[in-house]
């Protein structure tokens, strides 16, 4: 039940197209849904995150995409650049201590 | 722009011994983190830390791993016996508030290598 569920495992996208990554969840307690973006070698670096409280929200390139009914979230990438080749990993928190559940990665390449 | 820093940023250890891996959170953050991630896989929680003491742990977070806030700026992770499959990158975080919200931040990472 804490597990969340991302995919796909890697994505190939030209430069210019929209890269999409979706997760879902099972623990409704879930409450605040972060994206990571991870260069090889670096830690996570946080992109951009949503609460349940909205259905999208829009940061330059990168939107989320909520959708509770169906407990499910996924991440657009507009205008896709090979800088954005990395890996994201979407998350997911609740509780006091707001400990991160992290999705299994996406790997993503950006064709030039 | 204020960032968690680790050290070392390569361990590499015998199994069996113990190796202290070490994080500065940022300054005006309460709540800190250790998370790590084996190769080629998800990263994944192994405790929090909040005024003093332990407030959330892993089940992979057993009896053989430890963690300390010794003064004002550090905070540790122990590995008191190693084993080979401890293997992975140990990622510190923490949280604050930003643009907002509480958000996590995580440092570079220190890779741990036990031969």
């Amino acid at each position: 039940q804490q597990q969340v569920k991302q995919s796909p495992q890697s994505l190939i996208v030209q430069k210019g197209g929209i890269s999409i990554i979706n997760c879902a969840y099972e623990n409704t307690a879930f409450d605040y849904f972060p994206w990571y973006q991870q260069f090889p070698g670096k830690g996570p670096a946080l992109l951009i995150a949503i609460r349940p409280d909205v259905s999208e929200k829009k940061e330059g390139r990168f939107t989320i995409s909520f959708n509770k009914s169906a407990k499910q979230f996924s991440l657009h990438i507009m205008d896709s650049q090979p800088g954005d080749s990395a890996t994201y990993f979407c998350a997911a928190s609740s509780g006091s201590a707001r400990q991160l559940t992290f999705g299994s990665g996406t790997q993503l390449t950006v064709l030039p | 722009e204020p960032e968690v820093t680790q050290t070392p940023s390569h361990q590499v250890t015998q199994m069996g011994q113990e190796v202290i891996l070490r994080c500065v959170p940022i300054s005006n953050h309460l709540y800190f983190y250790w998370y790590r991630q084996i190769l080629g896989q998800k990263v994944e929680f192994l405790v929090s830390f909040y005024n003093n003491e332990i407030s959330e742990k892993s089940e992979i977070f057993d009896d053989q791993f430890s963690v300390e806030r010794p003064d004002g700026s550090n905070f540790t992770l122990k590995i008191r016996s190693t084993k080979l499959e401890d293997s992975a990158m140990y990622f510190c975080a923490s949280r604050g508030w930003a643009g907002g919200s509480y958000e996590q931040y995580f440092g570079p990472g220190t890779r741990l290598t036990v031969t």
